[in-house]
């Protein structure tokens, strides 16, 4: 069985700080290990992914997630933070369960940019 | 880019109506998903379909809810007789599927609000 946990539901940083969302995940396989951010009123919009090779992975907006299998964890980072990335992200693990593609979403994190 | 599209963004029903959801997943991926999101909550799986059926539900659901593909486009959710608590973002989401770890793609949802 998957799950994902993210550590703080909100988090507060000032325009050009460093942007770090927590993310760890249980998989009984192999994971896939995705970042979605949603804007308000809109859907989820991918950021992310990680499937297999480089454990460093570059996203869209400036942001990477580093995959660390010893700590099951997939953080996702940004070196300066904009005020247009206030957002709400999702951090999802997917595996295959009988045939189709499993989607666990934690329960995301609010992320707050101050001028 | 292809994208999934949902009708209607927002939809109001009185508590006991049935309620059909609708979605026009991207046109070559296999994979279909209803994800909801209660206000300000997490993102909960309800149904996966493939293939003309269903692949996998949730605990959320049950003989209230079902899900079709009455064409080789749409992908509708039908809710039967909306509670109180149906009111949530409906989002549809779709896979190709053809390559492992690939990343759902979300429409824009569905606002649904039962008075």
């Amino acid at each position: 069985a998957q799950s994902v946990t993210q550590l703080g539901s909100h988090v507060s940083v000032s325009e050009g700080a460093l942007v770090l969302l927590r993310c760890n995940y249980s998989s009984s396989v192999p994971p896939y290990l995705f970042w979605y951010v949603q804007y308000p009123n809109q859907g989820l919009q991918l950021l992310l992914k990680y499937t297999t090779g480089a454990t460093l992975v570059k996203g869209i907006n400036g942001f990477e997630a580093e995959f660390k299998k010893s700590e099951t964890s997939f953080h996702l980072t940004k070196p300066s933070a904009h005020m247009s990335d206030a957002a709400e992200y999702f951090c999802a693990v997917s595996a295959r369960n009988s045939g189709t593609y499993k989607y666990i979403f934690g329960t995301g994190t609010r992320l707050k940019v101050l001028a | 880019e292809p994208e999934v599209t949902q009708t209607p963004s927002h939809q109001v029903t009185q508590m006991g109506q049935e309620v059909i959801l609708r979605c026009v997943p991207i046109s070559n991926h296999l994979y279909f998903y209803w994800y909801r999101q209660i206000l300000g909550q997490k993102v909960e799986f309800l149904v996966s379909f493939y293939n003309n059926e269903i692949s996998e539900k949730s605990e959320i659901f049950d003989d209230q809810f079902s899900v079709e593909r009455p064409d080789g486009s749409n992908f509708t959710l039908k809710i039967r007789s909306t509670k109180l608590e149906d009111s949530a973002m409906y989002f549809c989401a779709s896979n190709p599927g053809l390559v492992a770890g690939s990343p759902l793609h979300f429409g824009n949802g569905t606002r649904l609000t039962v008075t």
